[in-house]
């Protein structure tokens, strides 16, 4: 079926700690995963991808790691900015006659200075 | 400047009106989205339309009616409005179409619908 969750609602991290984000999916078919980053007021938008032959994936100051085994999505946030609060999403591509972003439900991220 | 653009930002209406959202892309790309997020964050697809062409079109109430005038516009129409429309309404855009995996999608800043 279709379902990517996240294992925490919220998260509350000190300025400059790294930040951790999980995602868990249920399709084992599943391909490509996007993670999004949703500040207040804004629509998402994308910060990382990575596809299903890859088991890390590293950007500016974060790192996207995939564990096909336990079909386990994460985030790391390294040295996190107040400007990294927001709502962050793992999202998955299913292929529907065309390609078909499934979200998950979201976490959180409070930085505290 | 804003690549994917929505109007209005905020809609207030009652129940059973009829009311328009406005998306436009300037970023020359051939498909745009349309997602509904509700009050606890969930975003999910409703439609999706490239080059003017319905692409999917997921379980919507058929008084939501998608119409794409040009590839750079679609504009999301709903009928006989209900409370359970309330959410931010999300529209999207992406280069390709929508046929490739990794085609990143652009968002706009979302109208915020509420039905008294």
């Amino acid at each position: 079926g279709e379902s990517v969750g996240l294992h925490l609602p919220t998260l509350s991290v000190q300025e400059g700690d790294n930040s951790i984000i999980n995602c868990a999916y249920s399709n084992s078919a599943s391909d490509y995963f996007i993670w999004y980053k949703q500040e207040s007021g804004k629509g998402p938008q994308f910060i990382i991808d990575i596809r299903s032959n890859m088991d890390k994936r590293q950007g500016q100051r974060v790192t996207v790691l995939l564990n096909k085994t336990v079909k386990h999505l994460s985030l790391q946030i390294a040295a996190t900015q107040p400007g990294d609060s927001a709502v962050y999403f793992c999202a998955e591509k299913e292929y529907v006659g065309g390609f078909k972003t499934i979200f998950g439900a979201g976490t959180r991220l409070f930085v505290k200075a | 400047d804003t690549a994917v653009s929505q109007t209005p930002k905020y809609l207030v209406t009652q129940m059973g009106n009829d009311k328009s959202i406005k998306c436009e892309q300037n970023l020359g790309h051939d498909t745009m989205y349309w997602y509904k997020q509700d009050s606890k964050k969930f975003l999910k697809i409703m439609f999706s339309y490239n080059n003017k062409e319905l692409i999917i079109n997921e379980t919507v109430p058929n008084r939501f009616s998608p119409k794409s005038p040009d590839k750079a516009h679609l504009n999301l129409h709903i009928n006989s409005l209900e409370l359970g429309d309330s959410a931010v309404y999300f529209c999207a855009s992406s280069q390709d179409s929508g046929l490739a995996l990794r085609d990143t999608q652009y968002f706009g800043p979302g109208t915020r619908l509420t039905v008294l």
